[in-house]
């Protein structure tokens, strides 16, 4: 099985264009996360969705939004980019929300916003 | 405040052992997890304590001591494919994980 997938796998952006980051799974988790991952920092929860339907909003929603229209998919999208939106993004899913299921993370994103 | 505290980079030597500790102050626990992060890769888990004491898992062992917010991730018999940044991950009362910066793992020949 693919377990989590991310596209694109790298991207150069300019400033103040929008961008939408791509995220599936296979494994009918019902909880999926995004974090960004930057230099001399930990992990930081961005948005994450206990369900189809749901989202909530983590440590640094500011700037992006995301949806949940079914089990699978989970996009995040940035309506204006900023360079501190420089980073590498990682979409997870664990098969419960909530809980302390394992979270399994996809091969991430890495965006570049000039 | 949340806090995860690891050190930056640790060096050890092929076939020896080495210890990553993690300390940890967080709005309430519900565990532990380390996860492997090869460079340009994504986190895989490892380990997982919400009880204290050692879990082992073949070369790899996770101490929890939750008194003392303190954990310890011990790698024997250590070979070049180690090499990796290790992350601790605390889960906070609202279930949700809590990161350190990752300890970046240099192993030498």
């Amino acid at each position: 099985t693919a377990g989590i997938t991310q596209a694109p796998t790298s991207q150069i952006l300019a400033a103040g264009r929008s961008m939408t980051l791509r995220c599936t799974q296979d494994m009918r988790h019902n909880a999926m996360y995004w974090y960004r991952q930057d230099l001399g920092l930990g992990l930081r929860l961005i948005h994450y969705s206990n369900t189809a339907g749901t989202t909530g909003k983590g440590e640094v929603p500011d700037g992006y939004s995301v949806s949940r229209a079914n089990t699978d998919d989970f996009p995040l999208t940035l309506a204006s980019a900023v360079p501190s939106q420089t980073s590498v993004y990682f979409c997870a899913s664990s098969h419960e929300g909530g809980s302390t299921d394992t979270q399994y993370f996809g091969p991430g994103t890495r965006l570049t916003v000039l | 405040g949340q806090n995860i505290d690891q050190p930056t980079e640790m060096t050890a030597t092929e076939g020896a052992i080495v210890q990553i500790n993690c300390t940890y102050q967080t709005s309430g626990f519900n565990g532990l997890f380390w996860y492997q992060q090869h460079a340009g890769e994504a986190p895989t888990f490892l380990s997982y304590n919400v009880l204290d004491g050692l879990e082992e898992k073949g070369r790899f062992s996770s101490f929890l001591s939750r008194s003392k917010g303190y954990s310890y991730l011990l790698l024997k018999e250590l070979q070049m494919k180690d090499s990796a940044s290790y992350l601790c991950a605390v889960t906070n009362s609202n279930y949700q994980l809590i990161w350190g910066a990752g300890t970046k793992l240099i192993i030498k020949p």
